[in-house]
């Protein structure tokens, strides 16, 4: 079993639409959650970073973690065409350390 | 803030050279740098991190002597594929950690795309 799991999709959706991503985790002792966005042939770009439980909103991204659960989420409102990507998740130990990624759920929003 | 950067973008070399690929923290001192490797419609695979003035530290089943690391700088790292073959054609991608940054992440490079004939 995965240290992180995620649905690799794709997940497609009307332009306008709400996008809900999310990943689970094994590893009790993460403690950094963050949210990469990926286009094709670019570096992974980060969207969203939390500490420890909680929600945390940036324009019409909301990250939620729920530690008890080992459960973590990324809502997109108001998707655009822009938004098509792949999107990782990435968990910590702690600062500084290496992340353990979520394979990616590949979104593609239609115009 | 936290731009990284990558050269070359694009490589593409015969088979049994070496190529070099520079990651470089822009307006941040990088404490950690990481090295990625991702194949087509797959996720990032850790290769090897390294801190400023101290070896790399290699993940499992990544060769050591054909992946040589160097992180000499607090704003540079490198990343030499020696005697390249065509199985090391991949999209190699760097990230950079800080202790100046506002958060604990990673920020990564725009990756640089590996081709060997």
């Amino acid at each position: 079993q995965k240290e992180v799991e995620q649905d690799p999709g794709p997940l497609s959706v009307p332009e306008g639409a709400i996008v809900s991503l999310n990943c689970t985790y094994s590893n009790s002792a993460f403690q950094y959650f963050m949210w990469y966005r990926q286009y094709s042939r670019k570096g992974p770009e980060l969207l969203m970073y939390t500490y420890s439980s909680g929600n945390k909103e940036d324009g019409r991204f909301t990250a939620q973690v729920d530690k008890s659960s080992k459960y973590i989420s990324l809502f997109i409102r108001d998707s655009q065409p822009s938004d098509s990507a792949t999107y990782l998740c990435a968990m910590g130990k702690a600062a500084g350390n290496k992340l353990t990624f979520g394979g990616g759920t590949r979104v593609l929003v239609k115009p | 803030g936290a731009v990284v950067s990558q050269h070359p973008s694009r490589v593409i070399c015969k088979s049994g050279t070496s190529v070099k690929i520079e990651c470089r923290s822009l307006d941040f001192q990088a404490t950690t740098m990481f090295w990625y490797r991702q194949f087509p419609k797959q996720s990032l695979m850790l290769m090897a991190t390294s801190n400023e003035g101290s070896k790399a530290t290699y993940e499992q089943g990544v060769e050591k002597d054909k992946f040589l690391i160097n992180h000499a700088s607090l704003t540079l790292s490198t990343l030499t594929v020696t005697s390249a073959h065509p199985e090391d054609s991949s999209f190699y991608i760097c990230s950079a950690g800080g202790q100046d940054l506002l958060t604990d992440t990673q920020y990564f490079g725009p990756g640089t795309r590996l081709t060997v004939l």
